[in-house]
């Protein structure tokens, strides 16, 4: 049941632009994504509700593909500060669907 | 200002005894939960709690136990019987269960020697 990431892992540089991939093997309520930086704790950044729906803020922005129970996010000219590790997880339809169920993490390192 | 509060951020103990960590929120929060993180595998939800005296089992519930007399209060307690305590302890808030941004204390480092 726990949502798939892709990649595990990706370097940038300044300015790089990034998508981080979350897929579900069952239909998905909504989608959350969450950054952590090393040490610290996650911190929220956006919820997508509705099928087809995209959100964003800054330069960081995300969709939700119903059909296809994937969300992605889009880091766009990346910054030193979007380095962390980035989370999405899931709520999905059927059975228990009050919680959230978190996917490994992309880790993402912006270099100079 | 209003946030999670989680104590102690390091914590050691032998191996065979139970610890309790805290959870504490000031946000007026119905839903609680705690994470476990290891290397690797992200968060993996252990025990929630919509609302004071009911709390559900995650997906990794056993060898922890918790307790929710308080709204603002989650503590988890470790037991002996969880196999492989050391990790990283996460405890979340949010207004209510379904669709809502989780607030994340800052974690506990759990060490069993």
């Amino acid at each position: 049941q726990q949502p798939v990431q892709s990649p595990q892992a990706v370097i940038l540089r300044e300015g790089e632009d990034a998508v981080i991939n979350c897929s579900s093997s069952k239909a998905l309520y909504s989608v959350h994504w969450y950054r952590q930086k090393h040490g610290e704790a996650p911190v929220f950044l956006m919820i997508l509700l509705k099928g087809g729906e995209q959100k964003g803020h800054d330069k960081i922005s995300a969709s939700f593909n119903e059909k296809k129970q994937q969300s992605s996010l889009y880091l766009t000219a990346s910054q030193l500060s979007y380095s962390g590790t980035y989370f999405c997880g899931t709520e999905m339809r059927g059975g228990a669907t009050n919680k959230l169920i978190f996917g490994t993490g992309t880790l993402l390192a912006v270099q100079p | 200002d209003g946030g999670i509060t989680q104590s102690p951020k390091y914590l050691f103990r032998k191996e065979g005894q139970n610890v309790t960590l805290s959870c504490e929120q000031n946000l007026n929060h119905d839903a609680m939960y705690w994470y476990r993180q290891d290397p690797g595998q992200g968060l993996r939800l252990i025990y929630y709690s919509q609302i004071v005296n009911d709390f559900q089992k995650g997906d990794i519930a056993e060898g922890y136990s918790v307790s929710r007399e308080k709204k603002e209060s989650f503590p988890l307690t470790v037991t002996s019987a969880q196999k492989n305590p050391t990790a990283f302890y996460l405890c979340a808030s949010s207004i209510d269960i379904l669709y809502n941004e989780q607030f994340f204390g800052p974690g506990t480092r759990l060490t069993v020697l």
